[in-house]
């Protein structure tokens, strides 16, 4: 098992640039989650969907953040326009029934 | 300018020596706990966890207490090795909020081989 793939592992943009960030998480896992690390904030959970449905996106900071699950394989977490503040690392993280969650290697993104 | 940012607990232990890393929690409605191990450039990694019917847990080198009383939660991490320099964090769950998980700020091991 490949475990929670996540691309890019690294962009760097520029400010106003659409960023789209990718996850694949673990087969069979029915949520997923996204999160964004920052050393202001720590940890903060954006959004998360329950069988590629959106349960909770009060974590999303802005309208300008959207994220999507059209299937139980893929996910998308868009960024436009995106903002020098918006740099950070973005994870995805997939669980299992039994709620343990497993997270992807993240996405280390640099606005300029 | 200065940078202000989250101030993370640090921990130093020596080599083979124990670890303990404390962890606060918030809601006594939390039901789940997991510990995270996050090395530098990667993402959290499960550790272990205990539900709210259990005071301890044990895995491999590594114990969890829970206090449900005092809300509290503790890793504790023998014989510690310098591959277990890392962020630690603790995770909770809240029934009421379904699946979320809610992370603390996490505490700083750094082993001194």
């Amino acid at each position: 098992d490949a475990g929670v793939i996540q691309s890019p592992r690294h962009e760097v943009t520029e400010m106003g640039q659409e960023v789209t960030l990718r996850c694949k998480p673990i087969s069979g896992h029915n949520s997923l989650f996204w999160y964004r690390q920052t050393m202001m904030r720590g940890l903060e959970l954006l959004i998360y969907f329950n069988n590629n449905v959106p349960i909770d996106d009060s974590g999303m900071p802005e309208d300008r953040f959207s994220a999507k699950m059209p299937n139980a394989s893929f996910s998308t977490l868009k960024i436009q326009p995106s903002e020098p503040r918006d740099s950070a690392v973005y994870f995805c993280a997939s669980q299992d029934d039994r709620n343990e969650q497993f997270f992807g290697p993240g996405t280390r993104l640099t606005v300029l | 300018g200065e940078s202000v940012g989250l101030h993370l607990p640090t921990l130093s232990v020596q080599e083979g020596d124990n670890s303990i890393i404390n962890c606060a929690y918030s809601n006594s409605a939390s039901d789940y706990f997991i510990w995270y191990k996050q090395e530098s450039g990667k993402g959290p990694q499960f550790i272990i966890d205990i539900r709210s019917n259990m005071d301890k847990r044990q895995g491999q080198r590594v114990t969890v207490l829970l206090n449900k009383t005092v809300k509290h939660l503790s890793l504790q991490i023998a014989a510690t090795q310098p591959g277990d320099s890392a962020v630690y964090f603790c995770a909770e769950n809240i029934p009421e909020t379904g699946n979320q998980f809610y992370f603390g700020t996490g505490t700083s091991l750094t082993v001194i081989p």
